[in-house]
């Protein structure tokens, strides 16, 4: 596969409920990101990680929970979320996450509904 | 102040003529300009970047950017039916002295080529 793939694409959760959501990129990068796109909203980031730490947590709350075991793989746990946490998930790398921030990648997103 | 704004549209031209997207940015500092195309149900494509003051070009599309006016645009000539889509502006965003950058994305730019 190339580029960047997520996992699953679509998910029905209640709000009791733990899940995952993966992503993995083919291209050789260094940075991933995660970012939530709402309806009528510009997309939000959420975290980075660059070079498998994380730089930038976006005041994201606590039932998000960040996991990156190596700079290909980027994993977002999932618990005891809210209706309003419904939206599509996308993850994005790119070479480094610095000051000149390469162009982002982004895979096609999962597309989450919290019932 | 938004950190990116763009008019949110629809912004409406005939099949065959110039679509004219515009965007602007708060932050004095930032380095890098990216432009994303996005269709209604997928993730963001990228399909310019421009680091520097000027034109760029690639195909039918054209990147203009101004930094002292804090102002960048995307041309699309020659617009076809199949370039009806949601056009993201995103502009690096720099943390002071720290080395880590981040996008900062605007809210969109829905374009509608009519046949």
């Amino acid at each position: 596969e190339t580029g960047v793939t997520q996992t699953p694409r679509h998910l029905v959760m209640g709000m009791t409920n733990k899940k995952s959501l993966k992503c993995e990129q083919h291209l050789g990068h260094n940075a991933m990101y995660w970012y939530k796109q709402s309806a009528k909203k510009p997309l939000e980031l959420m975290f980075v990680y660059n070079f498998k730490e994380q730089t930038e947590n976006n005041s994201v709350p606590s039932r998000f929970s960040p996991e990156c075991p190596n700079s290909s793989h980027l994993f977002l746990h999932l618990h005891t979320l809210q209706p309003e946490d419904s939206a599509l998930y996308l993850c994005a790398s790119s070479h480094q996450a610095n000051r000149d921030s390469y162009e982002q990648y982004f895979g096609p997103g999962t597309r989450l509904t919290v019932t | 102040q938004k950190e990116v704004e763009q008019n949110s549209g629809p912004l409406s031209v005939p099949e065959g003529a110039i679509a004219s997207l515009n965007c602007t940015y708060s932050d004095r500092g930032s380095q890098s300009f990216f432009w994303y195309r996005q269709y209604s149900g997928k993730s963001p494509e990228l399909i310019m970047f421009i680091y520097s003051n000027g034109d760029k070009e690639d195909g039918r599309f054209t990147a203009q950017l101004n930094k002292a006016s804090q102002y960048v645009s995307l041309l699309i000539r020659d617009s076809q039916p199949s370039d009806s889509a949601t056009y993201l502006c995103a502009v690096n965003s720099l943390h002071g002295s720290s080395n880590t950058g981040k996008l900062i994305f605007g809210q969109g730019t829905t374009l509608q080529v009519k046949p």
